[in-house]
């Protein structure tokens, strides 16, 4: 069965730098898009990147741009986010998920979400 | 960039009432809009895909209709375990977005 295991939670002082992994199993990692989505505490959900299952194309939020990097190694079918210049308005539980398609599409499968809190 | 925009923010209901959630977008997306399940402290659960399409697994009280910039998610007859927050997410353009949330309250 599909599945996508998050790393553990990360307490981070502002300024430093986080890296969320993302292993799936179940399926091929390159035959299906993977959206990162971050979620504050008591907020809606906020769009953070996506890489295609082709590995060719990879897409940041416009808010974040410059300070994240989305990264696969497909040898252990893991993503990663980086996350750097860290402050406490990145403080959020961190997902990723599986698109529909090897584009984008619905996201039919999610990770269990990485907690980042950002503090001094 | 594609605002969606959800309503009502939260709806308090008794079990076997029928709930409405809407979700409007700001610009045409066809039928690429999705709607998600969360209940505390879990990730977010697809509930139904492109718009009217159901998921394997779903209750078949959840069900989806609109097309263009309207979307409605209706749930029929609701039971106590759809107590939870839910989402529209639109996947027409990127940035994909995702409307602010509805809180169901049973």
């Amino acid at each position: 069965q599909v599945q996508l295991v998050q790393s553990g939670a990360e307490v981070k002082k502002p300024g430093a730098s986080v890296r969320v992994s993302c292993r799936a199993s179940g399926y091929t990692l390159t035959d299906f898009g993977l959206h990162w989505v971050r979620q504050a505490p008591g907020q809606s959900l906020e769009w953070v990147g996506w890489i295609n299952g082709g590995n060719d194309n990879i897409k940041y939020s416009e808010s974040l741009r410059g300070r994240v990097t989305l990264s696969r190694d497909t040898s252990a079918s893991t993503d990663y986010l980086e996350l750097s210049s860290l402050t406490s308005e990145d403080t959020a539980v961190y997902y990723c998920a599986r698109a529909s398609t090897v584009t984008t599409g619905s996201l039919d499968f999610w990770g269990q979400g990485t907690l980042v809190t950002v503090s001094s | 960039e594609v605002v969606l925009t959800q309503s009502p923010d939260f709806q308090s209901v008794t079990p076997k009432e029928k709930v409405t959630i809407t979700c409007r977008a700001s610009q045409n997306i066809g039928t690429a809009l999705h709607w998600y399940q969360q209940k505390p402290d879990q990730s977010p659960k697809l509930l139904i895909k492109f718009a009217s399409q159901s998921i394997s697994g779903v209750p078949s009280r959840f069900s989806g209709s609109g097309f263009g910039t309207d979307f409605t998610l209706t749930i029929n007859s609701l039971e106590a375990e759809d107590a939870a927050a839910y989402y529209c997410h639109q996947s027409s353009h990127l940035p994909i977005t995702f409307g602010g949330g509805t809180k169901v309250e049973i």
